[in-house]
């Protein structure tokens, strides 16, 4: 009974080699978030989608994309991953906007080689 | 700018006795707060959220906004309270966006 799911859970790619992480919900939330948590640090919101429309937080770096091609799946692109982008990737979403619960999925760990 | 401080990352108490873990934020706007809690080898979770004004699992949090805090409490600690516990804003208004503080991990001995 997953609602949101996260695949892999465990990522290892080299140093500027492209990889992609995958997200799926079966909760048909219209929101979708990804973060990243680096080692001891609080999760931070790199974007998120309402529905087609993606929003990118003014601080999220252009090596970072996203994709999501209908309401149950949200890709994470890492073009060129660095030995800085080695973290915690969590993917949440939300019924809607507004003050309601973000619905988190078990996370991908990125190792960087 | 918006920001969450937990400024405590381990509070170790033991079972039974009263737990507050502290969390002050920063804000411009009109706060929406949130506590997430993630246990061991689960995934992180919403433990409650201070426009219900609701008591989960026995824990409590009240918004002050004069000392801009909104700490997490329980008279009584139980041993399955043991987790990391996460401060959140809500920092996009209408669009739902989540600033977590650090966190701390709560460790309640036998």
């Amino acid at each position: 009974d997953a609602m949101v799911i996260q695949n892999p859970r465990y990522q290892v790619t080299q140093f500027g080699k492209p990889v992609t992480l995958s997200c799926s919900q079966t909760l048909n939330h219209n929101v979708m978030y990804w973060y990243q948590q680096k080692s001891s640090q609080a999760p931070k919101l790199l974007f998120h989608y309402y529905d087609k429309d993606f929003n990118n937080e003014a601080d999220t770096p252009d090596n970072f994309q996203s994709r999501r091609p209908n309401t149950s799946f949200c890709f994470l692109d890492i073009r060129s991953p660095g030995l800085g982008d080695a973290a915690m990737y969590l993917c949440a979403t939300s019924r809607d906007f507004l003050p309601v619960e973000q619905y988190f999925g078990p996370g991908t760990r990125l190792t960087v080689t | 700018a918006q920001r969450v401080t937990q400024p405590e990352k381990l509070l170790s108490v033991f079972k039974g006795a009263p737990v507050e873990l502290k969390c002050n934020y920063s804000y411009s706007g009109s706060p929406e707060l949130f506590w997430y809690v993630q246990y061991s080898r689960q995934r992180l979770q919403l433990l409650l959220r201070h426009i219900s004004r609701e008591s989960i699992k026995g824990f409590t949090a009240d918004l002050n906004k004069g000392e801009t805090s909104f700490h997490l409490k329980k008279p009584f600690a139980q041993e399955e309270d043991s987790a990391m516990y996460y401060c959140a804003l809500n920092y996009g208004g209408a669009t739902n966006k989540l600033i977590f503080g650090t966190g701390t991990l709560l460790a309640v001995q036998p």
